[in-house]
């Protein structure tokens, strides 16, 4: 069965530091991994996804995600986070084998970034 | 070009009662999806629908119904609500892209 796992509830950083945002996974095959993020009172806004190719994948709003196959991680960053990035992100796979994939999502962690 | 489009946004409803969660996307997407949020919990999948007239079960789809009659449209009903049921809802389309777009979500309340 495929999984998600943010090790993390909650992760603080300063305004204007850079952010990470731990993410792994398990799935058969090779995955669809995305980033999405939920601002309160708000439905989920896709970040970004990573397919195939580079494994450094750049998104909206200056994240980027590196895809490590080896470490099976999907980690979120950002070099200099805002204090408009504190929100729930959410870490998701999806079988990459065609056809309808369930699409797992990790428990989200809350990002603050302190002013 | 709405996207996903979610009615009501909050409802009460009393033990037993019954309801019907709007759900409408005009993306032509043939795949749709209803999650519920519950705190440190993420999305959980109710019921899935692969295009018009097919859908499936999730991994928590016990108390709920879906229909799927059109590409546009994904209802999910609760026939008998109890307190269990208390969550945030969220529908979401999917096209080949392949991320999911999401609805504003509805935030059902049983007491």
């Amino acid at each position: 069965a495929q999984s998600v796992a943010q090790p993390e509830d909650q992760v603080n950083v300063a305004e204007g530091n850079p952010l990470t945002v731990k993410c792994t996974y398990s799935v058969s095959g090779n995955p669809y991994l995305f980033w999405y993020v939920q601002y309160p009172n708000r439905g989920l806004q896709f970040l970004l996804k990573y397919i195939t190719g580079d494994n450094l994948v750049k998104g909206s709003y200056g994240f980027e995600a590196e895809f490590n196959k080896s470490q099976t991680s999907f980690h979120l960053k950002k070099p200099s986070a805002l204090v408009s990035d504190s929100a729930l992100y959410f870490c998701a796979v999806r079988g990459g084998s065609g056809g309808y994939q369930k699409v797992t999502f990790g428990i989200g962690t809350k990002l603050q970034v302190i002013p | 070009n709405a996207g996903v489009t979610q009615t009501p946004k909050f409802r009460i409803l009393k033990i037993g009662q019954s309801m019907t969660l709007q759900c409408a996307q005009d993306m032509n997407h043939n795949y749709m999806y209803w999650y519920r949020q519950d705190p440190g919990m993420g999305l959980k999948l109710i019921y899935y629908s692969v295009g018009a007239g097919i859908t499936d079960k999730g991994e928590v789809p016990n108390g709920y119904n879906v229909s799927r009659s059109t590409t546009e449209d994904f209802p999910l009903r609760l026939e008998l609500a109890a307190p269990s049921q208390t969550s945030v809802y969220f529908c979401a389309s999917v096209d080949r892209g392949p991320e999911a777009f999401f609805g504003q979500g509805t935030r059902l309340t049983v007491v």
